[in-house]
């Protein structure tokens, strides 16, 4: 099985400020990555798909990048409904979430 | 408006059974694969099981093999999920989600318990 491991667990961040969440892939994965944000109470939704392919709809502030096992999302200037948790997950063989990362407000 | 919509979500008690449905619209349904998702209180997301266009194909994870069934009837845009032998472990909110994971119900609460 491909294990899916994200860090940090939870971060601390401000308005404005640059935040990067990182994925690793237990293995190769090529770019078989999604990224969603979820908040609490609803379902999650899709960020990104194929690693860097924003979704439609989604803000440009949004960004992914990595390939093989390792992967990054990043918002460039966070905004207020940006707060949540956020999942990365490997469609390459099987599908598999990581643990997933809360973004609190500092 | 592309939508998923779950329900059949109840208090069962531990070795029970439940079936839950999930309506599509607004997309063409029997052109995707769906899969189940669920979430345990205050954890993370677990995909476990998916089908795909015509229903010919199915997988799952090891926890729910066996015990969990997933079907469709594309006539109805419906998705179905029987599970069988519950355990406290399936308490969970399940989602259904189509696509390319672009398309989400809002999840039905199944809770194990005596």
């Amino acid at each position: 099985d491909i294990q899916m491991t994200q860090s940090p667990s939870s971060l601390s961040a401000s308005l404005g400020d640059r935040v990067t969440i990182t994925c690793r892939a237990s293995q190769n994965i090529d770019i078989n990555l999604n990224w969603f944000q979820q908040k609490p109470g609803r379902a999650p939704k899709l960020l990104i798909h194929a690693a860097s392919s924003l979704q439609s709809g989604v803000p440009s502030r949004f960004s992914g990048s990595g390939s093989g096992t390792d992967f990054t999302l990043t918002i460039s200037s966070l905004q207020p409904e940006d707060f949540a948790t956020y999942y990365c997950q490997q469609n390459y063989r099987s599908w598999t979430f990581g643990q997933g990362t809360k973004v609190e407000i500092k | 408006e592309e939508k998923l919509e779950e329900s059949g979500g109840d208090l069962v008690q531990p070795g029970g059974s439940l079936r839950l449905s999930c309506v599509g619209s607004g997309f063409t349904f029997s052109r995707h694969w769906i899969s189940w998702v669920r979430q345990a209180p205050g954890k993370g997301l677990e995909w476990f099981a998916n089908i795909n266009e015509d229903g010919s194909a199915k997988n799952y994870v090891d926890a729910v093999r066996g015990r969990f069934t997933i079907s469709r009837d594309n006539a109805k845009n419906s998705l179905y999920l029987q599970m069988n032998s519950l355990t406290v472990e399936d308490t969970a909110v399940y989602y259904c989600s189509g696509r390319i994971f672009d398309i989400w119900g809002q999840g039905t609460m199944v809770t194990v318990s005596s």
